[in-house]
């Protein structure tokens, strides 16, 4: 069980919009915690896509973008592309008794 | 350009001991925090250790606190991840990360170690 919620799958066409969700609670997100997001193409490291929820990261394509609001957070990827499909994680600081730094489980993103 | 590589994996039996390093190059190593993030086989990532850019901080997550402990030497641009007690479910490919500008973010990775703990 992780301390930031995602789904565990999105899928979506190439050309297409798609939203991954990051639900924190009141240690993390909801305490004011920024939200950082990865990229993981399977058998790679992890890549910094967004930092503090709307930043993209240096060479990451306009397409990602990232957003915060109170309790949570989103990545949207638009004009999908079949390089996209990766594992996504968001990212962030938790206040209570977590772990200083949590993730979330992680969204497989399909590119159908 | 930032590079992060890590060694030290391989497989140890339960109970016993093992220490990975991370040798960093391309940026000054002693302005930075770094993290250890795990991920075991098919699952996400979890984060393991930070140790601050002078050492003088440290944290853990609790499935390795009093097991495991991070440290750094600034002449060598070298952090240490010493492992004891190990269980299998410390099974997993281990990540040394640098923090970003931000201070939250992690914005440099290694390729990882891979670390299995079997009989």
């Amino acid at each position: 069980q992780s301390v930031l919620t995602q789904p565990p799958s999105v899928s979506g066409a190439p050309g297409q919009r798609v939203t991954i969700s990051c639900t924190g609670s009141s240690s993390n997100l909801e305490a004011g915690s920024d939200v950082h997001w990865y990229q993981q193409i399977p058998g790679r490291a992890p890549k910094l896509l967004i930092y503090s929820n709307d930043n993209r990261a240096s060479g990451v394509p306009a397409r990602f973008s990232g957003s915060k609001s109170v309790s949570s957070a989103s990545l949207a990827i638009t004009g999908l592309q079949a390089e996209d499909e990766a594992d996504y994680y968001c990212q962030s600081y938790d206040s209570g008794l977590n772990g200083l730094v949590v993730f979330g489980g992680g969204t497989k993103l399909t590119v159908l | 350009q930032v590079q992060l590589v890590e060694s030290g994996g391989g497989v140890v039996q339960p109970g016993r001991s093992l220490r990975l390093s991370c040798e960093a190059s391309g940026f000054n190593f002693n302005r930075y925090a770094m993290h250890w993030v795990r991920q075991a086989p098919g699952k996400g990532l979890e984060w393991v250790a930070v140790i601050w850019y002078d050492g003088s901080n440290k944290y853990y997550g609790d499935s390795v606190k009093g097991r495991f402990t991070i440290s750094r030497d600034n002449s060598k641009n070298t952090v240490y991840l010493q492992m004891t007690s190990l269980r299998a479910e410390d099974t997993a490919q281990y990540y040394c990360a640098r923090v970003g500008t931000s201070g939250g973010d992690l914005d440099h990775w290694g390729q990882g170690t891979p670390v299995t703990v079997s009989s």
